[in-house]
């Protein structure tokens, strides 16, 4: 049973339009969001979270949304890049919970065509 | 070091080996991760520590994993009679403090022949 969920396994965008990658989730009890950029051969790196007492976040050409009410967030990258071409994972955590684990979708690979 | 520092990077066992996983985390972080990854999965958590004391390790797929963090700082992760199914990527991460974003190692890639 995946509690995160990224339903779209790619993504392919022109540079410089629009990225947008979308996440659900179903544990009500996650509170708190994060995206992950991924290269190969690399570690996870951290890209943006959000607190679920807001319902936007922004840096620079990243800005992440959160919609509680449908359990839903998404990640918009302005403009994109080729650099950033890479698999973004989007990770949950019960920060009111005793481990603080992270419950990570299965990840969204994002081609920026020059 | 500046980040987070997993080796070896590349692991190749064969079936029946016990292998050993090592973290550096982040000088001063008190909270200590370990993740699989298997091939077109996310990372799925394995255990969890803060400082010496493992808190959670409610991940770990059997009692053929064992991790220890015996000084607080370095950490390793234990396996005992590979199996193939435990080929995967292995995350260690770091926090400096449970509520902080965990910030990853390379992994290492274990293979099981």
């Amino acid at each position: 049973d995946q509690q995160v969920k990224q339903n779209s396994p790619s993504l392919s965008v022109q540079e410089g339009r629009i990225s947008i990658l979308n996440c659900d989730y179903t544990n009500s009890m996650f509170d708190y969001f994060l995206w992950y950029k991924k290269y190969p051969a690399e570690g996870p790196t951290f890209l943006i979270s959000i607190s679920s007492i807001k319902d936007k976040n922004e840096d620079g050409r990243f800005t992440v949304f959160l919609n509680k009410s449908a359990k839903h967030l998404s990640l918009h990258i302005v403009p994109s890049q080729p650099g950033d071409s890479a698999v973004y994972f989007c990770a949950a955590e019960n920060s009111g919970g005793s481990n603080y684990k992270l419950t990570f979708g299965k990840g969204t690979l994002l081609t920026v065509n020059p | 070091g500046a980040g987070v520092s997993q080796s070896p990077r590349y692991k190749v066992a064969k079936r029946g080996q016990d292998v050993a996983l090592r973290c550096d985390p982040i000088s001063g972080h008190v909270s200590l991760f370990w993740y699989q990854q298997a091939l077109g999965q996310g990372p799925e958590f394995l255990t969890y520590f803060q400082n010496e004391a493992q808190l959670d390790k409610s991940g770990l797929p059997s009692d053929r994993f064992f991790a220890e963090r015996p000084e607080g700082s370095v950490s390793t992760l234990k396996i005992q009679r590979t199996q193939q199914e435990d080929s995967a990527v292995y995350l260690c991460a770091s926090s400096l403090a449970h509520e902080g974003v965990a910030f990853f190692g390379q992994g290492t890639r274990l293979t099981v022949v």
